[in-house]
């Protein structure tokens, strides 16, 4: 049973930073590439970014380019959030892919993320 | 911004038909595969339709997708009050290096 569980999330100033954490089981996870997708109140899904299945590739939405970082070990996804803006607040999802630009095929329940002063 | 398009909402009666289209370029729907994901009122999102047109496990036949170009649709068949949620179609940009998604379709059920 794959399952992908967020945490880390919560209320924070702008120009803080923050670390989103996605446990991931049920599943060999240095298999898979892994993404993450967030959602800001009633709003659509924006992509953010994704990290190979041995972590030597990464790719960034332009709206986090040069703030976050996403990075693996060998059972958890993360994403480094730095300089953070009103405008980054959200429900963050890890998902996993089945390639890089492939389809993302479980997600987790998300994690909110909230940056206000 | 979404750089693909998607209808805000569309609506249907029970047991009828309705179909959301998702319009890109050349750069992510035409040369790529396009995903739908389901996103139930207050759930994450989940993974309708992969590959245009394939259907993950336990995804009933009601669900169909095709893709021409640099459009794709997503089609269900006797619509269910269970399917009211939001629709989104995805796919990777080459332009952008970067997944994109729809811009998100309501679907109601009347």
């Amino acid at each position: 049973q794959v399952q992908l569980v967020e945490s880390g999330g919560g209320v924070v100033q702008p120009g803080k930073s923050l670390r989103l954490s996605c446990a991931a089981s049920g599943f060999t996870f240095s298999d898979y590439p892994m993404h993450w997708v967030r959602q800001a109140p009633d709003k659509g899904l924006e992509w953010v970014a994704v990290i190979s299945s041995d972590g030597s590739i990464e790719y960034y939405g332009d709206s986090v380019k040069g703030r976050f970082t996403i990075s693996r070990d060998i059972s958890t996804l993360y994403l480094q959030m730095n300089s953070l803006r009103v405008e980054d607040t959200a429900v963050y999802y890890c998902a996993r892919g089945k390639s890089i630009t492939g389809l993302l095929d479980y997600w987790g329940q998300g994690t909110l993320v909230t940056v206000s002063s | 911004q979404s750089v693909l398009t998607q209808p805000p909402s569309v609506s249907a009666a029970p047991g009828q038909k309705v179909t959301i289209s998702c319009s890109g370029s050349n750069s992510n729907i035409g040369d790529y595969y396009v995903s739908w994901y389901q996103q139930l009122p207050g759930a994450a999102p989940k993974l309708l339709i992969y590959d245009n047109n394939k259907r993950p496990s336990g995804i009933p036949d009601r669900f169909s997708g095709s893709k021409s170009g640099t459009s794709a649709t997503l089609g269900i068949t006797g619509l269910q009050t269970g399917d009211e949620a939001d629709y989104y179609c995805g796919a990777w940009d080459s332009s952008l290096s970067a997944g994109v998604f729809g811009t998100g379709t309501n679907v109601a059920v009347l």
